[in-house]
């Protein structure tokens, strides 16, 4: 099946600094969702990507499709303990039916 | 409007007995997923229902696992003989397959399985 490496794991950062996860297949990918799930939550949808090189924006957070659709990074500037949780990145390809989730990035957030 | 809906939200069972966790997707959509998450972890595919196509049943791990859906309405999965290692939270997810790309999922709150 799909393989997704995601990095890294865990991130402790102080609040006000910035943080970036990155997902990355060794195959062309169709398309990459990203979701939040907050501690004891269940995913949350955040934004799909599905063009070479496409740049996305939700206020704080940038997500970026790399040019060969093979990786994508979340950027998230400025953190806020509203931040804490843990972002998957989730993947297809060809003609897959299901997505492939990455193992996610735990942030925490220090105030 | 409702949201995906499963339960139980908690089930406690001992080993070796069969357990059947229920999941209500969101009406009109016609992709339900299973996933498995292990405490910690990340999402495991179990299966995908769409429509009235054959289920992909490639991520589960043991033919004590199986997914039933009515239609585009209710799915159960049910876990024969439970194993210690079945212990985990079970999601499920509903999408909106209207194009040849994903529609973003909606999950529900999930069923913390354990087993004694």
């Amino acid at each position: 099946g799909q393989q997704v490496m995601q990095i890294p794991q865990y991130q402790h950062v102080q609040e006000g600094e910035d943080f970036t996860t990155y997902c990355n297949s060794s195959t062309t990918l169709s398309n990459i969702q990203w979701y939040k799930q907050r501690p004891g939550g269940h995913p949350v949808f955040l934004i799909q990507l599905v063009k070479s090189g496409e740049v996305k924006k939700q206020k704080r957070l940038t997500f970026q499709f790399g040019e060969a659709k093979k990786n994508s990074s979340l950027h998230i500037t400025a953190t806020q303990t509203t931040d804490v949780g843990t972002y998957f990145c989730a993947v297809s390809a060809g003609s897959a039916r299901q997505l492939t989730f990455g193992s996610g990035t735990q942030l925490t957030v220090l105030p | 409007g409702a949201g995906v809906s499963q339960s139980p939200s908690n089930k406690v069972t001992e080993k070796g007995k069969d357990v059947e966790l229920r999941c209500d997707p969101i009406s009109g959509h016609t992709a339900l997923y299973w996933y498995r998450q292990r405490l910690g972890q990340g999402l495991e595919f179990l299966i995908y229902f769409q429509g009235n196509s054959a289920p992909d049943k490639s991520g589960l791990p043991s033919d004590r696992f199986s997914a039933e859906r009515t239609g585009e309405s209710v799915s159960t999965l049910t876990i024969q003989r439970t194993q210690q290692e079945d212990s985990a939270v079970y999601l499920c997810a509903s999408s909106f397959r209207g194009t040849s790309y994903y529609n973003e999922q909606f999950f529900g709150p999930g069923t913390r399985l354990t087993v004694l």
